[in-house]
């Protein structure tokens, strides 16, 4: 079974400059994370969606970043304009979602985008 | 609030040595979940293991075990006879017994095994 898909592995871009990370969910994961992780800390949630609705979406910075995903399938996080301090690694994460009993799932990451700006 | 405190950033040990990575949650709520994921150089989070708050049985599958006190809010992860390719940072979480599907992670902590 495939796991989390997510594209570009690395980004470089000057600030100031718009960018958009791509991120595809294992089959059948009703639930897709957006998370952030800066150098030597562990992943902070951006964003989570169940299907195609944004349910979680109190971390996300929205004045520069904005996400979609659309048919409840994939996922777009896009940052724009970035910023010197937006350099981490996104991930993304999927998880079974609805069905599961209402508890906590067990969630699923991919390999992240690493994102530099300069 | 919920938190979750590793407080071994870093851990060197040689290989064949066994060692235990701390990890010390706080939480109001009475049922809850923990995890333990492994952050190889590839960038990946693996998962590798999910507990229940009201299951206090320890757990063993392989070279890796945790021990559970809820007493002490603790969930310690221990992997015996360490190995080279064990060498990641690991995190802990925490998440809430609800719908809401967030879980906290600790800062994590790197383990190098040296040859």
């Amino acid at each position: 079974e495939a796991g989390v898909v997510q594209s570009p592995r690395y980004k470089i871009i000057e600030k100031k400059q718009p960018v958009a990370f791509w991120c595809n969910p294992i089959s059948g994961h009703n639930t897709l994370y957006w998370y952030r992780q800066n150098l030597g800390q562990g992943p902070e949630l951006l964003i989570r969606y169940e299907n195609e609705e944004a349910v979680d979406d109190s971390q996300l910075p929205k004045d520069r970043f904005s996400a979609e995903r659309l048919k409840g399938v994939d996922s777009t996080l896009k940052i724009q304009p970035a910023e010197l301090g937006d350099s981490a690694v996104y991930l993304c994460a999927s998880s079974l979602g609805q069905g599961s009993g209402g508890r906590t799932d067990t969630q699923y990451f991919g390999p992240g985008t690493r994102l530099t700006v300069l | 609030a919920q938190k979750v405190t590793q407080a071994q950033t870093e851990i060197s040990v040689v290989e064949k040595e066994d060692v235990t990575l701390d990890c010390v949650y706080e939480t109001r709520d009475t049922t809850y979940y923990l995890f333990w994921y492994k952050q190889p150089p590839s960038g990946e989070l693996v998962f590798l293991i999910r507990r229940n708050s009201f299951d206090e049985q320890n757990e063993i599958s392989g070279r890796y075990s945790w021990n559970f006190q809820k007493s002490t809010s603790s969930f310690n992860f221990t992997i015996t006879a360490s190995q080279v390719v064990d060498s990641a940072v690991y995190f802990c979480a925490l998440g809430r017994y609800s719908s809401a599907s967030k879980i906290i992670f600790g800062s994590g902590t790197r383990l190098s095994i040296r040859p």
